[in-house]
């Protein structure tokens, strides 16, 4: 079974500066998907990002990117000009076949 | 495009009782993964639906039962409520071939079941 983890519980960011949210992921496959997902207070889980495993390019959208170091089992998402409206949980996600396994979350706060 | 809806919003059981959720995938997506998200915890997968049938399920009990109709929607059926089912209930919709299905999962706004 695969199991994400995500070792920070909270993460705080002053607005306009830049925090890393950690994950680490067990598996045994060569081939799958990573994905960081948003859930504000609204509760709607909204993708932010994804990452194929056979691509070493590390994905970016926006002010959001990855650094996947697949060796090491990381994929850690990095959010740049942080803006009040990106406070909410971030989940890391595992991808095989049919389903997605999830990491605990890391609560990100916005200072203004 | 529609996107993914779930009702309803809120409810509230009592222990024993049995429970009916209900979801509409996006427009153009074939398949219905269920989650379980406990208060500040990760979601938990339960099953997913493809061609109207289980595709793969989680550790969930046999109580734990689903449907999919021929128009994609899907509903997730809990008999027997205990008081640790009480959580965030998520459907997720993709799009599945014959083969690998779509990397991408679009959630629904979720059902907040509490169980007294």
């Amino acid at each position: 079974a695969q199991t994400v983890t995500q070792s920070q519980p909270e993460m705080s960011v002053q607005e306009a500066e830049t925090v890393t949210l950690s994950c680490t992921y067990d598996t045994s496959e060569s081939d799958y998907y990573l994905f960081w997902y948003k859930q504000p207070p609204s509760r709607q889980m909204i993708l932010v990002i994804r990452q194929e495993a056979y691509k070493q390019q590390n994905a970016t959208e926006n002010r959001f990117s990855v650094n996947f170091q697949k060796a090491a089992k990381s994929f850690s998402l990095k959010i740049s000009d942080s803006q009040l409206g990106d406070a909410a949980m971030y989940f890391c996600a595992y991808r095989d076949d049919y389903k997605l396994s999830f990491g605990a979350g890391t609560t990100v706060t916005v200072r203004a | 495009e529609t996107g993914v809806t779930q009702s309803p919003t809120h409810l509230i059981k009592t222990r024993g009782q049995q429970v009916t959720l209900r979801c509409s995938s996006q427009s153009g997506h074939n398949t219905v993964s269920w989650y379980q998200q406990a208060l500040g915890q990760g979601p938990q997968f339960i099953f997913q639906y493809y061609r109207e049938e289980e595709n793969g399920r989680g550790n969930f009990p046999p109580r734990f039962s689903g449907l999919q109709f021929p128009n994609y929607s899907s509903e997730l059926n809990v008999n027997a409520l205990e008081l640790d089912d009480s959580a965030l209930y998520l459907c997720a919709s993709s799009s599945r071939t014959s083969g690998w299905s779509s990397y991408e999962q679009y959630f629904g706004p979720g059902t907040r079941l509490t169980v007294t």
